[in-house]
């Protein structure tokens, strides 16, 4: 049963213009989702998050947007570098859990200089 | 503190062995998670800690994977007469805990290939 959907193994993006991940999930006790990006050999590396409560959340070039209703999430990149290459995955947790992460698959983000 | 430490980056075993690995949070975070990753899939949870207390084990971690925390501090993953469906990348996490969520941030990951 997977509770974390992203549906997009990969997307292929141009430099300098927007690259945006999609997330969908099904358990409506989710109260906190976040984003991790990750490198090759390497562990996750938290980039951002958002409450259940808010409907977006910006930081520098990352913004989240949060669709409740739809059971929906984006990561939306801008402008795109070629750095940002790297497989990224969407999480999301609740309270009542103990607050563990339940990830989606990833998508692999290829910046295209 | 520059971050969540596991030790050993990489272990090759062979089937059969016992293997142990560990993980040091970041200091003033009392809950430390364990996941395990396998090649194209999101990390999966194993179990995890509030202090020393183990508060929760996935169905996926078998009799043969004990976890503690002693002292609330680090924490040791042991895989007992490991199988080749162990070969993963085993992840270990840390947060805050306080109410509300809060960000839980990773370690390096400990690659094991089981032969």
């Amino acid at each position: 049963d997977q509770q974390v959907k992203q549906n997009s193994p990969s997307l292929s993006v141009q430099e300098g213009r927007i690259s945006i991940l999609n997330c969908d999930y099904t358990n409506s006790m989710f109260d906190y989702f976040l984003w991790y990006k990750k490198y090759p050999a390497e562990g996750p590396t938290f980039l951002i998050s958002i409450s259940s409560i808010k409907d977006k959340n910006e930081d520098g070039r990352f913004t989240v947007f949060l669709n409740k209703s739809a059971k929906h999430l984006s990561l939306h990149i801008v402008p795109s570098q070629p750095g940002d290459s790297a497989v990224y995955f969407c999480a999301a947790s609740a309270k009542e859990y103990g607050n563990k992460l339940v990830f989606g698959a990833g998508t692999i983000l290829r910046v295209k200089s | 503190d520059t971050g969540v430490s596991q030790n050993p980056r990489h272990k090759i075993t062979k089937r059969g062995q016992n293997v142990t690995f560990r993980c040091d949070p970041i200091s003033e975070h009392n809950r430390l998670y364990w996941y395990r990753q396998t090649l194209g899939q999101g990390p999966e949870f194993l179990t995890y800690f509030q202090n020393e207390a183990q508060l929760e084990k996935s169905r996926l971690l078998s009799d043969r994977f004990s976890a503690e925390r002693p002292k609330g501090s680090f924490s040791t993953l042991e895989i007992q007469r490991t199988e080749q469906g162990d070969s993963a990348m085993y992840l270990c996490a840390s947060s805050l805990g306080r109410l509300g969520n809060t960000e839980a941030f990773f370690g390096q990951g400990t690659r094991l290939t089981v032969v």
